[in-house]
């Protein structure tokens, strides 16, 4: 069981660029979720999904995009990047958004983005 | 607006004593609490949680307790060991959504001397 992988681990980008991070989990979840962390701002929520070809906005969605076409895949795309993009970007998934502890997100080892 | 707050950005134990972190909310819609545990360069991992019906929760070493009333949150890690330190999250969740979003604090930064 790998849990939840994320590729790739570092990038850097031009302002401007484009790529997709792509997050896989084995752990047949339905939900995911993505994140970013910055410092002093805790994770914040930029996307998620609650099912297979379902994609929902979180708290800071401009200037990304998903997609969820396979249940164990989530994309995050940058289709032009900017420095304020500069960021670890950290991916999860649950079973279902519940409360109890079969609910809990699993993180991913995140992937850390720098946009010049 | 900050929905969940660490108000302390560090924190700083001695090896064997009790380490306390706190966290503050402000929505009445949250409903369930966890407790995310941080190595650098590795995801959060989950460490304890609770729901709104309770007041406390506790997994070994570590206790988390809840005030509604005062919207508050704090976890108790006794005896605090050289291993836990790390950057803890609190994060809350109001499960009537049925999307398992969290919402983050800032983190605390736990350092525990030998």
């Amino acid at each position: 069981n790998a849990g939840v992988t994320q590729t790739p681990k570092f990038r850097v980008l031009k302002t401007g660029q484009s790529m997709t991070l792509l997050c896989a989990q084995d752990m047949n979840h339905e939900y995911m979720y993505w994140y970013r962390q910055d410092p002093g701002m805790g994770l914040r929520l930029i996307h998620y999904s609650v099912g297979e070809g379902t994609t929902a906005k979180g708290e800071v969605p401009d200037g990304y995009n998903v997609s969820r076409l396979k249940k164990q895949n989530f994309l995050l795309g940058l289709e032009s990047a900017a420095p304020s993009q500069t960021s670890v970007y950290f991916c999860a998934s649950s079973y279902v958004g519940g409360s109890n502890e079969a609910d809990t997100q699993y993180f991913g080892p995140g992937t850390r983005l720098t946009v010049l | 607006d900050q929905q969940v707050k660490q108000n302390s950005p560090s924190l700083s134990v001695q090896e064997g004593r009790i380490s306390i972190l706190n966290c503050d909310y402000t929505n009445s819609m949250f409903d369930y609490f966890l407790w995310y545990k941080k190595y650098p360069a590795e995801g959060p991992t989950f460490l304890i949680s609770i729901s709104s019906i309770k007041d406390k929760n506790e997994d070994g070493r570590f206790t988390v307790f809840l005030n509604k009333s005062a919207k508050h949150l704090s976890l108790h890690i006794v005896p605090s060991q050289p291993g836990d330190s790390a950057v803890y999250f609190c994060a809350a969740s109001n499960t009537g959504s049925n999307t398992g979003k969290l919402i983050f604090g800032q983190g605390t930064t736990l350092q525990v001397k030998p």
